[in-house]
């Protein structure tokens, strides 16, 4: 139980394009998601919180024009990054938590973005 | 705020060797602590998921402890094998954020 989907794992774009990466939790319902980034030879850093029908809490220094997210269903979230550029490439990660309650975060596999 | 820090950055070893990865927290005020497995270029995978109340968990050849009062928790990898060798991540779990370490990056010598 507890899986987290993302799709796609891997896209690759052409600067200026907007890429949209999914979160699903498969077998349960999030109250709240996550997206974290990671840089090359970094760890993953949180961008934002995202609670269903409201709107994301951004972590300082996190554009929300650039990185829009939308928490449409108690089992799914959306990321979308705006006119991409190869400074966005990164690799993304989504986390959910359990509708039932407690606080642990089940994580997605990742989705890794190239801009050209 | 949550610091976690992991040592070694990288760690190589001989097939075979016992091994113990080590991650530490600043704030004891945690809900759980999860160790990762990240390979180049991929994904996450959970290994083991200790919540605040445990004191480790066991998967197959591995161990996880947990010791949240000195903000330590360690990851033992047993008979070491060439398919260990990644790059593991713990992250502490607390309200509503998860805290990273940085990783130890695992070669495991044939």
């Amino acid at each position: 139980g507890a899986v987290v989907s993302q799709h796609p794992s891997r896209v690759i774009c052409k600067s200026g394009t907007s890429v949209k990466i999914e979160c699903r939790s498969l077998d349960f319902q999030a109250t709240t998601m996550f997206w974290y980034r990671q840089f090359p030879k970094q760890s993953l850093m949180l961008m934002a919180t995202s609670n269903e029908g409201s709107k994301a809490t951004y972590e300082q220094g996190v554009e929300k024009d650039k990185f829009l997210i939308n928490h449409a269903s108690l089992t799914l979230s959306t990321l979308t990054v705006t006119s991409a550029h190869p400074e966005d490439s990164s690799f993304y990660i989504c986390s959910a938590n359990l509708l039932a309650g407690g606080d642990t975060q089940y994580f997605g596999p990742g989705t890794r973005l190239t801009v050209l | 705020k949550q610091e976690v820090t992991q040592i070694p950055a990288a760690l190589s070893v001989p097939e075979g060797e016992n091994l113990v990865l080590n991650c530490s927290f600043t704030d004891s005020a945690i809900y759980n602590l999860q160790w990762f497995r990240q390979d180049p270029g991929k994904g996450l995978t959970s290994l083991l998921l200790i919540q605040s109340s445990q004191r480790e968990q066991t998967s197959g050849r591995l161990n996880a402890s947990l010791d949240k009062s000195s903000g330590r928790s360690t990851l033992y990898i047993a008979a070491s094998q060439p398919g260990d060798s990644a790059t593991y991540l713990c992250a502490v779990g607390g309200y509503q954020k998860v805290t990273f370490g940085t990783g130890t990056k695992l070669q495991v010598i044939p």
